[in-house]
């Protein structure tokens, strides 16, 4: 079974910052996908970014990239210039291909990121 | 192109009744998935369906919990006889197309509250 693990709860940064969002995850699948979801006040799931574990180059969208490292089992998320409108929680998420035994994402507890003005 | 829509978007039912949640994918979407996220907790997968067909309900509680994704209409998620724990944020997300199914659009979700 995957697991995707979040240690860090609660983030607090001033507006402008650059934040760094922590992830792990235990597989041992070798295809899979990694994704970062948003989760605002409005309960919305909105998809961040997404990381395919075949691509050695880190994914990037705007002010959000991600560090990969496959080894290590680890896809933290790095939002630059962080705005107030960032402020939701996050969620890491995992999901292997469909003919691998599972469906479905497998999410992490979450961290709530505070940008504060 | 409307996104995935979920009604209703809060569900409030009495110990033992039972609950209804409706899930109306992206226009084109003939996968859904369900997930059901307790207060402060990710987001658990519950069922996974296609058209007619469920693929996967190795999430889904296996006693007063059903889901169903007829030909035409929505997809419905159904607690019979809900108790004080089933209280949480259900949510749909529609896919469309087997291939990889990375491409996951979410509802707002359902909260359900039980008194």
């Amino acid at each position: 079974a995957q697991t995707v693990t979040q240690s860090q709860p609660e983030m607090s940064v001033q507006e402008a910052e650059t934040v760094t969002l922590s992830c792990t995850y235990d597989t041992s699948e070798n295809n899979y996908y990694l994704f970062w979801y948003k989760q605002p006040p409005s309960r919305q799931m909105i998809l961040v970014i997404r990381q395919e574990a075949y691509k050695q180059q880190n994914a990037t969208e705007n002010r959000f990239s991600v560090n990969f490292q496959k080894a290590a089992k680890s896809f933290s998320l790095k939002i630059s210039d962080s705005q107030l409108g960032d402020t939701a929680m996050y969620f890491c998420a995992f999901m292997i291909p469909p003919g691998g035994g599972a469906d479905g994402l497998t999410f992490g507890k979450g961290t709530h990121l505070i940008i504060q003005p | 192109n409307a996104g995935v829509m979920q009604n209703p978007r809060h569900l409030v039912r009495r110990r033992g009744q039972e609950a209804r949640l409706r899930c109306s994918p992206m226009k084109g979407h003939s996968h859904v998935y369900w997930y059901r996220q307790l207060p402060e907790e990710g987001l658990k997968f519950m069922v996974y369906l296609q058209k007619e067909n469920i693929i996967d309900e190795s999430g889904m509680p296996k006693e007063r919990f059903s889901a169903e994704f007829p030909k035409e209409g929505p997809s419905i998620l159904r607690i019979q006889q809900v108790v004080r724990g089933d209280s949480a944020a259900y949510f749909c997300a529609s896919s469309p197309w087997t291939g990889t199914n990375e491409k996951l659009f979410f509802g707002s979700g359902t909260q359900l509250s039980v008194l």
